[in-house]
């Protein structure tokens, strides 16, 4: 069975800043894995996404992702914190064949931007 | 415009009533979802279905229900509702056997049973 843990409820950044979101995975076969982010009374937006071809992503906004299957992580970074990334952030995985079975969420990163 | 839609946004309802959430993807989709965001922001999957298999996550109480008269929509039923179903329902929709594809989303539907 599939699952994920972020490590820390909520982190706390000052604007200009370096984020720094933890995400680890176990998964029983080779994961997919996903960064979503959830504004205010929204709904979920894809950050961005592994799916094998290169273990560095870039996603939207500014954010990257690095996979590392030695440390079964994929945590989220963004170089430059900015007000406007104050949100909910969800890790989430999805294994290789597993059908119509969706994604399995972590308990979710509240990022709060300090001016 | 909007790929993945459901009505309404905000439900009020009282203890008992039955009430249905629509859903409704324009992507061409074959597998749609329910999730369940509780009020610690926990999102846990309720259903899955497409055209050949529906998934029901074994915690589910059966008062819900997906209904799916075709491949584009898919309704949550919802019967004798409790205060604990308060929570933000949301659909989602993927492309079938593409486990490398994300989910999308929609904007979700805050349910409050008073």
């Amino acid at each position: 069975a599939q699952s994920v843990t972020q490590l820390g409820s909520h982190v706390s950044v000052s604007e200009g800043a370096l984020v720094l979101l933890r995400c680890n995975y176990s998964s029983s076969v080779p994961p997919y894995l996903f960064w979503y982010v959830q504004y205010p009374n929204q709904g979920l937006q894809l950050l961005l996404k592994y799916t094998s071809a290169a273990t560095l992503v870039k996603g939207i906004n500014g954010f990257e992702a690095e996979f590392k299957k030695s440390e079964t992580s994929f945590h989220l970074t963004k170089p430059s914190a900015h007000m406007s990334d104050a949100a909910e952030y969800f890790c989430a995985v999805r294994e290789a064949g597993g059908g119509a079975d969706g994604l399995t969420f972590g308990k979710g990163t509240h990022l709060i931007i300090q001016p | 415009d909007t790929a993945v839609s459901q009505t309404p946004k905000y439900l009020v309802t009282q203890m008992g009533n039955d009430k249905s959430i629509k859903c409704e993807q324009n992507l061409g989709h074959d597998t749609m979802y329910w999730y369940k965001q509780d009020s610690k922001k926990f999102l846990k999957i309720m259903f899955s279905y497409n055209n050949k298999e529906l998934i029901i996550n074994e915690t589910v109480p059966n008062r819900f229900s997906p209904k799916s008269p075709d491949k584009a929509h898919l309704n949550l039923h919802i019967n004798s509702l409790e205060l604990g179903d308060s929570a933000v329902y949301f659909c989602a929709s993927s492309p079938l056997g593409q486990s490398n594809s994300p989910l999308h989303f929609g904007n979700g539907t805050r349910l409050t049973v008073t």
